[in-house]
């Protein structure tokens, strides 16, 4: 079974800190994703990256970066924290191999909580 | 640009009984995939069923199955003999498939209760 994990599940950070949030995946997954999910508002899409080293941003980039140093690792860094980042923080991935069944599929990492006081 | 929408906010369900969520998309491409997500309390969101646009067969999954209505860009799930566990946040999502896209637009959920 493909395994998606986050560093974190929940984290408590004061204003103004840098924030890492890491995530993995065992699948050799070409694609990764940041979502924020906020209450009413669905997922939203913070970054995502398709390949190591690339990136692109999503719906919702700002206040946030993103590094992809290894396939299996995909890391959200929130550069100086704000009270309106405390939020629900999912990590996934994805394979897209044009004959697979499971094409586009995402799966979900279990999800960081983080305050932000 | 494409929407999903979600009109249910929350639903609830007898045990045994089935339910229908509803979920409509708008889209101007003929190709692209369709997804139900389950995320139950506390736990990891994870696939319940998908939908290629180019299948007219509606996907099932055990209880769960799907109403495709291309046409009418309506993506239902129905869930048959209701469980407790089934009691979770579901989310409908939309891909398109040509290459160079890689953006998955999510519904803003419908919460669903199961009641003993």
């Amino acid at each position: 079974d493909v395994k998606v994990t986050q560093s974190s599940r929940y984290l408590v950070k004061r204003t103004g800190e840098k924030v890492f949030l890491e995530c993995v995946q065992d699948m050799d997954h070409e694609n990764m994703f940041w979502y924020r999910q906020d209450p009413g508002l669905g997922l939203r899409l913070i970054y995502f990256s398709y390949d190591v080293k690339m990136k692109e941003k999503g719906d919702i980039p700002e206040g946030y970066s993103v590094s992809r140093e290894k396939k299996e690792r995909f890391s959200l860094i929130l550069e100086s924290a704000s009270t309106n980042q405390t939020s629900m923080y999912l990590c996934a991935s994805s394979f897209v191999g044009r004959d697979s069944p499971r094409r586009y599929e995402q799966y979900f990492g279990p999800g960081t909580r983080l305050t932000v006081t | 640009a494409q929407t999903v929408t979600q009109s249910q906010p929350e639903m609830s369900v007898q045990e045994a009984e089935t339910v229908t969520l509803s979920c409509t998309y708008d889209t101007s491409e003929s190709d692209y995939y369709l997804f139900w997500y389950k995320q139950p309390p506390s736990r990891q969101m994870i696939l319940v069923i998908r939908q290629e646009a180019y299948k007219q067969q509606n996907a099932t999954e055990n209880r769960f199955s799907v109403n495709f209505q291309k046409a009418a860009k309506s993506f239902s799930l129905k869930i048959s003999d209701s469980q407790l566990g089934d009691a979770a946040m579901y989310f409908c999502a939309y891909r398109r498939v040509p290459s160079g896209t890689y953006k998955y637009i999510f519904g803003t959920g419908t919460r669903l209760k199961v009641l003993a």
